[in-house]
């Protein structure tokens, strides 16, 4: 079966300190992977999704960054934080569309909670 | 622009009580409807909606959509202090993308007291 891994769980980080979010996945090949960020009482906002190594997209412009440098990694990170990045951050994945039993939905990480001081 | 619009944002009920949430959306390209569960960490899912009047059940936890009024109903019936928690719904629209577009609505926070 299928497993995400998030981590850290919990960070506090300086303004203007850099920042590196991991996220793998096991157990299925070439996922559709997904970074998001959820405000207190706000839904999931999504920050980037990636359909292949190398390849990524930003749905907002932010102070963020992403890269997959292998298959079922996925990295959120940041040169320097802004006190507006504190959240929590969750990553995804699903099955790209058009694989045999696609029309399933997206599965999430456990989160890291991040606080800017 | 796309939305999705929960209601009530929280809601505090006694053991026992049955409960609804309801969920309203604006979405082009509907593709189907989601809904998760979330206590501290990761949301878990419990339904995807894509057909019209055709209730989902799952133990004590039903849902149904409404594709025409654009909407959707979440009831948990008999709610035990385990069931305290947000619950999120998404819409995932379809199109021409190799990915999932899901647009999620702020949740309602659910708190079950004994």
């Amino acid at each position: 079966s299928q497993t995400i891994h998030q981590w850290p769980a919990t960070l506090v980080q300086p303004v203007g300190s850099p920042l590196s979010l991991e996220c793998t996945v096991e157990g299925t090949s070439n996922p559709n992977l997904y970074w998001y960020r959820q405000a207190a009482g706000r839904g999931l906002q999504l920050l980037f999704y990636s359909v292949g190594i190398g390849q990524i997209s930003s749905e907002v412009p932010q102070n963020l960054s992403a890269s997959r440098p292998q298959d079922r990694q996925f990295i959120l990170s940041s040169k320097k934080l802004l006190l507006s990045d504190s959240g929590f951050y969750l990553c995804a994945w699903s099955l790209p569309r058009g694989a045999p039993y696609s029309n399933q939905p997206q599965h999430f990480g456990d989160g890291t909670r991040l606080s800017i001081l | 622009e796309d939305k999705v619009v929960q209601s009530p944002l929280s809601l505090v009920v006694h053991e026992g009580d049955t409960v609804t949430l309801n969920c309203s959306y604006e979405v082009t390209n509907f593709r189907s409807l989601l809904w998760y569960k979330q206590e501290k960490k990761a949301p878990t899912f419990l339904f995807m909606l894509t057909s019209s009047g055709i209730e989902k059940k799952s133990g004590r936890l039903s849902s149904i959509l409404d594709k025409k009024e654009l909407f959707s109903i979440l009831n948990i019936t008999a709610t035990q202090t385990g069931d305290s928690a947000v619950y999120l719904c998404a819409v995932e629209k379809g199109g021409w993308t190799s990915y999932d577009k899901v647009i999620f609505g702020p949740g309602t926070s659910l708190s079950v007291i004994p």
